[in-house]
């Protein structure tokens, strides 16, 4: 299964109000990232938080990690109508010979209604 | 904005037919990778890459199939369309560091649909 899981599946707010989504992972990571990806495109990188971070902030995003609850969450403030997307965490791992591998979770699709 | 490129973005093809999609990078970067999405689903990654000739496979079993010639270049191959391939197939890259996260720049997707 997944490394990663998002929740809610799916939200949908008011422009100006704010978004908050939550990705789960399973095992220990070194960091994680938040990607966004508008319909039909390739996935654009947004944050990145190191596992001794808590929390980190870029424009109107903030991103928390609780490495204890193996959690992350992404703040978006004064949401606009261009924030529609769906939105992933991405979490690495340490596989076979040493090499990285990265998991990404399964998306929260966010609708901001003008 | 991010410099790799994939052609075609729409495929339309019929069953048993071979198709490759194109997918290149000009960053130099080490890393490539393949992932399947079925609309408003997961990522899965099927393949990745981390230089020249090499290969791997990754989560999700895919019956296409990969090459790494050249380092800006990194082909998906199916040599017999089924409707069960009918998706959108992302590529992306990255530098190739240990220990840190790296940054993985998407392609805009081929979606192919399969008849």
């Amino acid at each position: 299964s997944q490394q990663g899981e998002e929740d809610p599946q799916a939200l949908s707010i008011q422009e100006g109000e704010n978004a908050t989504m939550n990705c789960s992972y399973k095992t220990s990571i070194n960091n994680l990232q938040w990607y966004r990806q508008n319909s039909g495109r390739g996935l654009v990188h947004l944050i990145l938080i190191r596992s001794n971070e808590r929390e980190k902030h870029s424009g109107r995003l903030r991103v928390t990690l609780d490495t204890s609850k193996k959690s992350s969450s992404l703040l978006i403030t004064a949401s606009r109508a261009a924030d529609t997307a769906s939105y992933f965490c991405a979490t690495d791992a340490i596989v076979q010979g040493g090499y990285q591998k990265v998991t990404f979770g399964t998306g929260t699709k966010l609708q901001v209604i003008p | 904005e991010a410099d790799i490129y994939q052609t075609p973005r729409y495929l339309v093809i019929g069953t048993g037919k071979k198709i490759t999609l194109e997918c290149s990078q000009t960053m130099g970067h080490d890393k490539m990778y393949w992932y399947q999405q079925d609309p408003g689903m997961e990522l899965h990654l099927i393949h990745y890459s981390y230089g020249v000739n090499s290969t791997e496979k990754g989560d999700l079993s895919s019956e296409s199939t990969v090459s790494r010639i050249r380092t800006e270049h990194f082909p998906l191959t199916l040599e017999s369309a089924r409707p069960s391939h009918t998706s959108q197939y992302l590529c992306a890259s990255s530098e190739y560091y240990t220990g840190v996260l790296e940054t993985q720049y998407f392609g805009p997707g081929t979606r192919l649909l399969v008849l």
